[in-house]
C-alpha cells in the first residue's frame, strides 16, 4: 500500500496480559522501525527490521518484548506479560533502501496504536 | 546523532510566514537535517530534509546555514491546520532511526 498500516488502533489490556501489534510496511520498502510514544512529546526508538532481520534492537527492552518482520506478513510487535508503564502509543515507520551511497530515504510513519495497560 | 536544540512553543499569525529555528552544532558531515510534524496524537508528519542546499517542496522551505549548524523551516503562509508539534532531526541514511527532541509546539492563531 501506499501508506503504513497499523492495528489495532486501540489495546486495552490488563496488566499481565499480552498485547501483540501489527504493521503493515509501505509496499517496496525494506526497512521497517518500532518507536514507542509514551509521553506526548517523548519518543523512544525499539528496534528495526532491513527486510526480516533486525537491523538494529538496541532500543527494545530485553525482557517482555519482542518483534518480527516475516515475508508477506505484517510486522508484529508483542509485549508478554504487560506493565502499566507500557502504556503508550506504539508507531511503526518504514523506508525504502538507500541504492546510491550518500543518499538517505525518508521514514514513514504509521498512525500508531494506542496501548492501554489497566 | 547529533542532538537539536529548538523552543519549546511558537505562535503565528494566521496567513504570516512561521519560521521555525532549529540548532544542530554537532552535525556530521554526513548527517542530514530532517523535519517532520506531528498533528495531535496522528503519525509524525514527514515535512522535508536537506543536507547542505536550501530546500523546497509543496509543505516547506528549509534553510540550512552554510556552516550546517544550524536551519529553519519555513511555512510559508501558516493555516490554522499547521498547528502540530515540529520536530528538527539530524542523522544519516535510510536504515538508522531518527533521535527525536522535545520539538516546537507551534500554535498558529487566527
Amino acid at each position: 500500500g501506499e501508506e503504513v498500516a497499523q492495528t489495532p488502533k486501540h489495546l486495552v489490556r490488563g496488566e499481565g496480559q499480552k498485547a501483540k501489534l501489527y504493521c503493515a510496511p509501505i509496499k517496496g520498502h525494506s526497512y521497517v522501525f518500532w518507536y514507542q510514544q509514551v509521553l506526548k512529546n517523548e519518543f523512544k526508538f525499539l528496534i528495526s527490521f532491513q527486510n526480516e532481520n533486525v537491523f538494529d534492537e538496541t532500543g527494545m527492552p530485553k525482557e517482555r518484548f519482542s518483534a518480527k518482520c516475516l515475508p508477506n506478513s505484517p510486522c508484529s510487535l508483542e509485549i508478554q506479560a504487560t506493565k502499566l508503564e507500557d502504556s503508550a502509543v506504539y508507531f511503526c515507520a518504514s523506508s525504502q533502501l538507500s541504492r546510491l551511497a550518500g543518499r538517505t530515504d525518508t521514514q514513514y510513519f504509521g498512525p500508531g496504536t494506542r496501548l492501554t495497560v489497566l | 546523532d547529533a542532538k537539536t536544540t529548538q523552543p519549546p512553543s511558537m505562535d503565528c499569525a494566521e496567513g504570516r510566514a512561521a519560521n521555525l529555528p532549529c540548532n544542530h552544532s554537532t552535525i556530521s558531515g554526513n548527517e542530514y537535517v530532517y523535519w517532520y510534524r506531528q498533528i495531535h496524537s496522528q503519525g509524525p508528519q514527514y515535512i522535508i530534509h536537506g543536507l547542505k542546499n536550501n530546500e523546497t517542496n509543496e509543505m516547506a522551505s528549509l534553510i540550512i546555514t552554510e556552516d550546517r549548524k544550524s536551519s529553519t523551516l519555513v511555512l510559508p503562509h501558516a493555516t490554522l491546520r499547521d498547528t502540530a508539534v515540529y520536530y528538527c532531526i539530524v542523522g544519516h541514511w535510510a536504515g538508522n532511526m531518527l533521535t527525536f527532541g522535545g520539538g516546537t509546539r507551534l500554535m498558529v492563531k487566527p
